[in-house]
C-alpha cells in the first residue's frame, strides 16, 4: 500500500523568506509521480510541481522546487522569496498507474507580513 | 482515520448516459467536494456542499449536478455524459472551517470514468 506522509502540520515564516514543506512517502512502485498542490482559501486546488519519479533532476517552477531524494522516498517543496499570496494549505500527492492517487494531510502555511 | 469511500474505482460509460457516483464519509464531516483532475491541469473544483440539502457551484459545474440528501452522502451526476467527461473524479470532505482558512481535505481514492 502506499503512503503519504506530511509531518507538518501547521508553519509560519516571514515575507520574503525561503519555506521548505516536507513530504514522505512509501511504496513499492517504480513507476510514479509526485505532486505539490496549493489550495488557498478560494477552495480550488492549484497544480504547483510535478515530479516523475524517473527523472534524476528536481523539478522547479519559478520560486518553486523540489528536492525529491528517491532512495530516501522524500520530496520536500521549497519554496523561495515567500509571498502573502503563498499563505495556503499544500498538499503532497502521490500517484501511480496513472490513474491513482493519494494526498497527504496537508500542511498550513501562513506567510506574515 | 477519516474514511472517504467511492463507490466505483473504474467506469465505462456511453455518451448519453446518466452516471452516478456516489462518495461517503465516515467522520461527520460538514463539506464535501467533487473535483475532476485532468493531466496538466491540477485539481478543478466541480460543486461542493457545506450541509445537508446545500451546493454550491465550483469552477467547472457546467454538464454535472449534486445532490446531499444525508449528511455523510455525496452523489455527482453526468445528467449525459460526453466524451470530454472522461476523467479521474475526485471527492472530498472536511470539517466546517470558521477561520479564514481551509480544513485539511481527506480524499477518497477516486473514479476513473471513461465516456465511449
Amino acid at each position: 500500500a502506499q503512503t503519504v506522509t506530511q509531518s507538518q502540520p501547521e508553519m509560519s515564516v516571514q515575507e520574503a523568506e525561503t519555506v521548505t514543506l516536507s513530504c514522505t512517502y512509501d511504496t513499492s512502485e517504480n513507476n510514479y509521480y509526485l505532486f505539490w498542490y496549493k489550495q488557498p482559501p478560494s477552495r480550488q486546488m492549484i497544480l504547483v510541481i510535478r515530479q516523475e519519479a524517473y527523472k534524476q533532476q528536481n523539478a522547479t517552477e519559478n520560486r518553486f522546487s523540489v528536492n525529491f531524494q528517491k532512495a530516501a522516498k522524500s520530496f520536500s517543496l521549497k519554496i523561495s522569496d515567500s509571498q502573502l499570496g503563498d499563505t495556503a494549505m499544500y498538499f503532497c500527492a502521490f500517484m501511480w498507474d496513472n490513474d491513482k492517487i493519494i494526498f497527504g494531510k496537508g500542511t498550513r502555511l501562513h506567510i506574515l507580513p | 482515520d477519516v474514511k472517504v469511500t467511492q463507490s466505483s474505482r473504474y467506469l465505462v460509460k456511453r455518451t448519453g448516459e446518466k452516471v452516478f457516483l456516489e462518495c461517503v464519509q465516515d467522520m461527520d464531516h460538514e463539506n464535501m467536494f467533487w473535483y475532476r483532475q485532468d493531466p496538466g491541469l491540477g485539481l478543478r473544483l466541480i460543486y461542493f456542499s457545506y450541509d445537508v440539502k446545500m451546493k454550491e457551484k465550483g469552477d467547472i459545474p457546467e454538464g454535472y449536478s449534486v445532490s446531499r440528501e444525508k449528511k455523510e452522502r455525496f452523489s455527482l451526476i453526468l445528467e449525459s455524459a460526453s466524451t470530454n467527461q472522461t476523467s479521474m473524479y475526485l471527492c472530498a470532505s472536511s470539517l466546517l472551517s470558521y477561520s479564514r482558512y481551509q480544513e485539511t481535505q481527506y480524499f477518497g481514492p477516486g473514479t476513473r470514468l471513461l465516456v465511449l
